[in-house]
């Protein structure tokens, strides 16, 4: 009953250093999607996908980018880490694109980014 | 620009008593607005939603409000409980979007004291 996995839970980098944060959902869904979440602020989308092989952007992708070898995994790759990239990760997914209106969109617990 | 508001960071209700958490919009083209609640170290979850054409609706101890002529919703909880304590998010879709639209507020803090 795993539902959507995100690692590494926290994580300290220091600036320019480069990072992988990992995402698996055992739900085979087709729809993922990495947010952030900064600081007494909303969830902003930085990409999604809607397969295997599909990727697009999403409202704050600059200095990130993403792969979807597999249904399952959704990894997000940070370059040249910044400051300005300290947040909380979310990795959800859905089986649908209508989840923005059904509510099945499913969260990770989230991952603790530290960019000194 | 926030499409998405919620103006109040934080709530504090006794146990027992409403808890009235408000969101506001400024785009019209929003058509489902929905409410994810958020316990701390956990990813959000979906909570409850309403469609445009509705001003109501109900699950158990919450409701859902829509003003549409005032852009605002507002979501009730009746009565509240201290497993409430966590951080709501309103969020709002419009048609000519998939779930990659999604636009979120920034929460409200709500605590919920026994």
């Amino acid at each position: 009953n795993a539902g959507v996995t995100q690692t590494p839970k926290f994580r300290i980098l220091k600036i320019g250093q480069s990072m992988t944060l990992q995402c698996t959902q055992d739900m085979n869904h087709n729809y993922m999607y990495w947010y952030r979440q900064d600081p007494g602020m909303g969830l902003k989308l930085i990409y999604y996908s809607v397969g295997a092989g599909i990727t697009d952007k999403g409202e704050v992708p600059n200095g990130y980018n993403v792969s979807r070898s597999t249904t399952e995994d959704f990894p997000l790759r940070l370059e040249l880490a910044a400051p300005s990239q300290t947040s909380v990760y979310f990795c959800a997914s859905s089986y649908s694109i209508m989840a923005g209106r059904t509510g099945e969109l499913f969260f990770g617990e989230g991952s603790r980014l530290t960019v000194l | 620009d926030q499409q998405v508001k919620q103006n109040s960071p934080s709530l504090s209700v006794q146990e027992g008593r409403i808890s009235i958490l408000n969101c506001d919009y400024t785009n019209s083209m929003f058509d489902y607005f929905l409410w994810y609640k958020k316990y701390p170290a956990e990813g959000p979850t979906f909570l409850i939603s309403i469609s445009s054409i509705k001003d109501k609706n109900e699950d158990g101890r919450f409701t859902v409000f829509l003003n549409k002529s005032a852009k605002h919703l507002s979501l009730h909880i009746v009565p509240s409980q201290p497993g409430d304590s966590a951080v709501y998010f309103c969020a709002a879709s419009a048609p000519q979007g998939g779930s990659e639209k999604l636009v979120f507020g920034k929460g409200t803090k709500l605590t919920v004291n026994p």
